[in-house]
């Protein structure tokens, strides 16, 4: 069984930068797209961006010029950097795995393991 | 402001039938995924693909899909389905991942 958890700083200060990793157990970081995705208190999903265990990426572009992920496949992790932080960055971040269907009328793409989440707050 | 369009609160008496819609345009090209999040919980996928359930997930929960609206139908809601639902897909350019605006479903 697939497992996922954040780890990282619970609180950040406004304009810094905020960074998190995402563990994977239980199967190999290989052959999958990762996402981050987030969620402000009492807000809907937020996708922020994922990465291919080669490295290529695509981000939200919402976000795009703050976003970095990253993957290092020794460890099994991947990660998010998010620069310039503010008070509307205070969110749960989860970390998600992406699978994707395929059939001959179309393909759809879902994230089938995610992380327990983890809260960030921005504030001095 | 979302691409993908629900309903905000929907309710429904114990053991009958809800039907949760999501509507945008990409939904004519990509399938829709479907979440169930309790409070302070991760979400947790109930369907995706044209109506696939993962393993876990009770036979109530089916998915369908017809133009630009794609549906989570729950058969015999029992308490426990109480919760937000959201859908998921990509934006209109197919290029990104997007969720819906969420739907929360009260079991009365």
């Amino acid at each position: 069984q697939v497992q996922l958890q954040e780890s990282g700083p619970g609180l950040v200060k406004p304009s810094e930068t905020l960074s998190l990793t995402c563990t994977v157990s239980g199967g190999s970081i290989s052959s999958y797209y990762w996402s981050w995705i987030r969620q402000p208190p009492g807000k809907g999903l937020e996708w922020i961006g994922y990465i291919y265990y080669s490295g290529s990426t695509n981000y939200n572009p919402s976000l795009k010029s703050r976003v970095t992920i990253s993957v290092d496949t020794s460890k099994n992790q991947f990660s998010l950097k998010l620069s310039s932080v503010t008070a509307a960055d205070t969110a749960v971040y989860y970390c998600a795995r992406v699978s994707v269907v395929v059939t001959a009328a179309m393909r759809g793409y879902y994230f089938d393991y995610w992380g327990q989440g983890t809260l960030v707050t921005v504030s001095s | 402001s979302s691409e993908l369009t629900q309903d905000p609160a929907v309710s429904v008496a114990l053991g009958q039938t809800v039907r949760i819609t999501c509507q945008g345009d990409s939904l004519r090209s990509y399938y829709a995924s479907w979440y169930q999040q309790k409070p302070g919980q991760a979400p947790v996928l109930v369907i995706y693909g044209k109506n696939n359930r993962p393993s876990g997930i009770p036979d109530r929960f089916s998915g369908s899909s017809s133009g630009n609206t794609a549906s989570l139908t729950i058969t015999g809601a029992q308490a426990e389905d109480e919760a937000d639902y959201y859908c998921n897909s990509r934006d209109s350019s197919g290029n990104h991942p997007v969720f819906g605006t969420g739907t929360k479903v009260t079991v009365l």
